[in-house]
C-alpha cells in the first residue's frame, strides 16, 4: 500500500522560500510508471497543481506556468522522496499544500496536506 | 488553459437519493477526466479515471460517464459518508491537469 508523508513548516515569512518533502511508502520515486505532484489549495477550496517529478529513462519536471519562475521540484533517490520549494513568497502562497502520485493520469494516493501560512 | 466548470455549486440531498454531478469542459478533453471527493479536514480521494473507471476500492454506487467536453458523477443512493465535496480534473491537456471549482454535496 502506497503512502505519502509530509513534512516542514506551517509558517513562513513573505520574501523567503517555501520547502515541504514527501517520504514515499510502498513505491519508489524512480519508478517509470508514477509522476510525483504537488498541488495546493487555496483557503476559498481551489485545487492548484504545481508541478511534478518523474523517471522515464532519466528525470523530468514540469511546472504551472503561474508558479514557474519560482518553483523547484526534486526527486531524492537515496530517501525515497520529493520536495518542493516555493520562492519569493506572498500571503497568496498561503494554502493546503499536498503532494501526490499520479498514474493513469489521476492522482490516486494524496499526502495528508500541510497548511502554509504565508505572514510575518 | 482548458477551464473545468462544476454544476450546481451545492447540492442538498437526502440519504438514499440518486445523485448527479456535472463537470464541463471549456474544449474536448476525450475521456481524459477524473472524479475526487474530499471531506472536510481531508485530502481528496480518487474515485474515478478515464472518465468511467472506478478506483480501487471505490464501491459500485459510484459511476462517471462522458467524453468531450460533458461528464457526469452519479451516485445511484446517497449514503451519509457521501457528504462532501466533489471535484473534477481534466488530464488531457497534459502534462498541465486542471481541476474544477468543485460541487458541494450536503444534507437536505
Amino acid at each position: 500500500q502506497v503512502q505519502l508523508q509530509q513534512s516542514g513548516p506551517g509558517l513562513v515569512k513573505p520574501s523567503q522560500t517555501l520547502s515541504l518533502t514527501c517520504a514515499i511508502s510502498g513505491d519508489s520515486v524512480s519508478s517509470n510508471d508514477p509522476a510525483w505532484n504537488w498541488i495546493r489549495q487555496s483557503p476559498s477550496g481551489g485545487l492548484e497543481w504545481l508541478g511534478r517529478t518523474y523517471y522515464r529513462s532519466k528525470w523530468y519536471n514540469e511546472y504551472a506556468v503561474s508558479v514557474r519562475s519560482r518553483i523547484t521540484i526534486n526527486p531524492d533517490t537515496s530517501k525515497n522522496q520529493f520536495s518542493l520549494q516555493l520562492n519569493s513568497v506572498t500571503p497568496e502562497d498561503t494554502a493546503v499544500y499536498y503532494c501526490a502520485r499520479e498514474m493513469s493520469r489521476a492522482m490516486n494516493c494524496w499526502g495528508q496536506g500541510t497548511l502554509v501560512t504565508v505572514s510575518s | 488553459e482548458i477551464v473545468m466548470t462544476q454544476s450546481p455549486a451545492t447540492l442538498s440531498v437526502s440519504p438514499g437519493e440518486r445523485v448527479t454531478l456535472s463537470c464541463r469542459a471549456s474544449q474536448s478533453i476525450s475521456s481524459y477526466l477524473a472524479w475526487y471527493q474530499q471531506k472536510p479536514g481531508q485530502a481528496p480521494r480518487l474515485l474515478i479515471y478515464g472518465a468511467s473507471t472506478r478506483a480501487t476500492g471505490i464501491p459500485a454506487r459510484f459511476s462517471g460517464s462522458g467524453s468531450g467536453t460533458e461528464f457526469t458523477l452519479t451516485i445511484s443512493s446517497l449514503q451519509s459518508e457521501d457528504f462532501a465535496v466533489y471535484y473534477c480534473q481534466q488530464c488531457n491537456d497534459w502534462p498541465l491537469p486542471t481541476f474544477g471549482g468543485g460541487t458541494k454535496v450536503e444534507i437536505k
